[in-house]
């Protein structure tokens, strides 16, 4: 059972548009959100987080929504950049838990066409 | 700062046969990790570690043994190799279990 879904597998945006990859979660334990991009032949790196007591974070041209109601959360980018076509993993982690643990979805391939 | 080394980069092993991927990081981080990347399959955690001495299954552990004797380094041993076992392999540290993970270059593993 996939308890970080990413829906979309690829997204294909303009440069200057705004970019919004989508992320959905069934573990109701999921308290802390983290979303990771991913160049070819690279390991992931880490982009932007956020905590489930907040609904909003962000840093630069990045954004992160969390719905904790509707187990959802998005990466808003803008504007969208050449440079930002890769893959984005969401993640998801019980931070109460006695496991250390980072659940990943399976990624959304984004685009961004010049 | 070198952050997390992984070696090899690439690997072709013939079915049977065993080999450890390495994973050494510099940041003197306690947590770290192991995970598969597939196709349309994400990343998915093998085995993980949250500090010396102390490891645990992740979501996919069968075929593969780990240990941490030092904080900096991470093994990952493959005891016989099988074709399922061809997939890219990522290894990921990080200070604290929620922050951000820093993950190596990932080695590409090919099992014939």
């Amino acid at each position: 059972d996939q308890q970080v879904k990413q829906n979309s597998p690829s997204l294909s945006v303009q440069e200057g548009r705004i970019s919004i990859l989508n992320c959905d979660y069934t573990n109701s334990m999921f308290d802390y959100f983290l979303w990771y991009k991913k160049y070819p032949a690279e390991g992931p790196t880490f982009l932007i987080s956020i905590s489930s007591i907040k609904d909003k974070n962000e840093d630069g041209r990045f954004t992160v929504f969390l719905n904790k109601s509707a187990k959802h959360l998005s990466l808003h980018i803008v504007p969208s950049q050449p440079g930002d076509s890769a893959v984005y993993f969401c993640a998801a982690s019980d931070s109460g838990g006695s496991n250390y643990k980072l659940t990943f979805g399976k990624g959304t391939l984004l685009t961004v066409n010049p | 700062n070198a952050g997390v080394t992984q070696t090899p980069k690439f690997q072709v092993l013939k079915t049977g046969q065993s080999m450890t991927l390495q994973c050494a990081q510099d940041m003197n981080h306690e947590y770290m990790s192991w995970y598969r990347q597939d196709p349309g399959m994400g990343l998915r955690l093998i085995h993980y570690s949250v500090g010396a001495g102390i490891t645990d299954q992740g979501e996919v552990p069968n075929g593969y043994n780990v240990s941490r004797s030092t904080t900096e380094d991470f093994p990952l041993r493959l005891l016989s190799a099988a074709p399922s076992q061809t997939s890219v392999y990522f290894c990921a540290s990080s200070y604290f279990r929620d922050t951000e993970a820093f993950f190596g270059q990932g080695t590409r593993l090919t099992v014939v």
